[in-house]
């Protein structure tokens, strides 16, 4: 099955600078790749997917990049304000469904 | 209440006990999905319902008992649960099949077994 890693687990950054989170997965016929953002107490909320036909996609301050050969993508957070402070998961399809990295808990320091 | 809603969002449970979790979707999709979230661990995929089928068991023990009784409800039957099954508990919903699989998600439930 479909196995997804992600680094680092936790990210600290002041505020107004970039975050990068990075997956690399283990199926090459996985096509989809989507963002999670877990804050505090509440459910996981999908912020942005990128599929296999694409390298980059960007919404605002937040963009995925995708590398299929080398099967890593990555999330890039711009310009970070203290409300992006909270877990973020990357995910991968395999089989249908969705594998989950471990998650990284960003703080954004004021 | 819309989107995905999970009832009761706080439970806690002794280990003879059992209780029932609830699912409920809004979203007009036709494959439901439990997962666990525990502390420090990716989100584990316990169980997929597409069309009220189950298609995945992911190697889940047999304390945990799902059952979708249409593509709108789902129930996760707890009995002779672990204190390691504490844990968030977390139902999701999508359309099955076709070219997306994005996910949504309710806001689980909290178990604490004691």
């Amino acid at each position: 099955g479909e196995n997804v890693e992600q680094h680092p687990s936790t990210l600290s950054v002041q505020e107004g600078d970039s975050a990068v989170i990075k997956c690399t997965y283990s199926d090459s016929a996985s096509n989809y790749f989507p963002w999670y953002k877990q804050e505090l107490g509440k459910r996981p909320q999908l912020i942005i997917d990128i599929r296999s036909n694409v390298g980059e996609k960007k919404d605002q301050r937040i963009a995925v990049t995708l590398n299929k050969t080398a099967k890593h993508f990555s999330l890039h957070i711009t310009e970070t304000q203290p409300e992006d402070s909270a877990v973020y998961f990357c995910a991968a399809e395999g089989d249908y469904k969705l594998s989950f990295g471990a998650g990284t808990t960003v703080t954004v320091r004021a | 209440e819309t989107g995905v809603t999970q009832t009761p969002r706080h439970l806690v449970m002794g280990m003879t006990n059992k209780k029932s979790l609830k699912c409920e979707q809004h979203l007009g999709h036709n494959a439901m999905y439990w997962y666990k979230q525990s502390a420090k661990k990716p989100l584990e995929l316990m169980f997929v319902y597409n069309f009220k089928e189950q298609t995945e068991n992911n190697s889940v023990p047999s304390r945990f008992s799902p059952e979708c009784p249409n593509s709108s409800h789902l129930f996760l039957h707890l009995h002779t649960l672990q204190p390691e099954d504490s844990a968030l508990y977390l139902c999701a919903s999508s359309h099955a099949g076709g070219n997306t699989y994005e996910q949504y998600f309710g806001p689980g439930t909290r178990l604490t077994v004691t």
